[in-house]
């Protein structure tokens, strides 16, 4: 089966550095997306990767280590705005699994 | 560009009864997905498809679950009977091909009581 492994929930501070991290275990992998659901809202997408490393991209970056079936999302200069799920999908054999979702909590 | 549109954003209805949802996902795009999410859980994919093709629906409960998209474009889902726990919002995303980046719709959010 496919099992993709992400924290509930954390809370952070506005201005600090939050990292999300998610483990996965699929029969196969052909990527790794990265996205973003506020509450009530459509997930957005904030992130690809296929190959071995940080792909940065304004203050969110995402690194990918395919032989430990890991990947993290870096959110630097963390806004009120962050607070939202951030979801973490494998695409593998024309389909996506999404894991359960990370709540980020953004205190002042 | 618009993206995915879909109707309703919201639906109540009583179980046993029929509801159809219904999406336009953003021009060009070839695939199309239908996503069940129940809350504080991921997306799962109920269906895909590539152009009028369905070339997945492992997923779908095809006793109750119904969806077609008949010239490639616009896709409808249906639920008859619906059941309780049939509660959940149901999202649409679409992308140009199969491994490329999914954008989703807004969801509609059904509530059977």
């Amino acid at each position: 089966g496919q099992n993709i492994d992400q924290p509930t929930e954390m809370t952070a501070t506005e201005g600090a550095i939050v990292q999300i991290n998610c483990t996965y275990q699929t029969s196969g992998f052909n990527g790794l997306f990265w996205y973003q659901q506020h509450a009530g809202e459509a997930p957005t997408f904030l992130s690809y990767n296929v190959l071995d490393g940080l792909e940065e991209k304004g203050r969110f970056s995402s690194f990918l280590s395919r032989s430990k079936g890991y990947s993290y999302l870096l959110l630097k200069e963390l806004q009120m705005k962050d607070s939202a799920s951030y979801l973490c999908a494998v695409y593998n054999f024309n389909k996506f699994y999404f894991g359960s979702g990370t709540k980020l909590n953004v205190k002042p | 560009e618009a993206g995915v549109v879909q109707s309703p954003r919201y639906k109540i209805i009583e179980k046993k009864q029929p509801v159809a949802f219904w999406c336009n996902p953003i021009s060009g795009h070839n695939t199309l997905y239908w996503y069940l999410q129940n809350l504080g859980q991921g997306p799962e994919l109920l269906i895909r498809y590539e152009n009028e093709e369905a070339v997945d629906d492992s997923q779908l409960p095809k006793d109750r679950f119904s969806a077609e998209r008949l010239k490639g474009v616009d896709s409808t889902l249906k639920i008859q009977p619906a059941e309780l726990g049939d509660s959940a919002v149901y999202l649409c995303a679409s992308s140009l091909g199969g491994e490329e980046t999914q954008y989703f719709g807004p969801g509609t959010r059904l509530l059977v009581l």
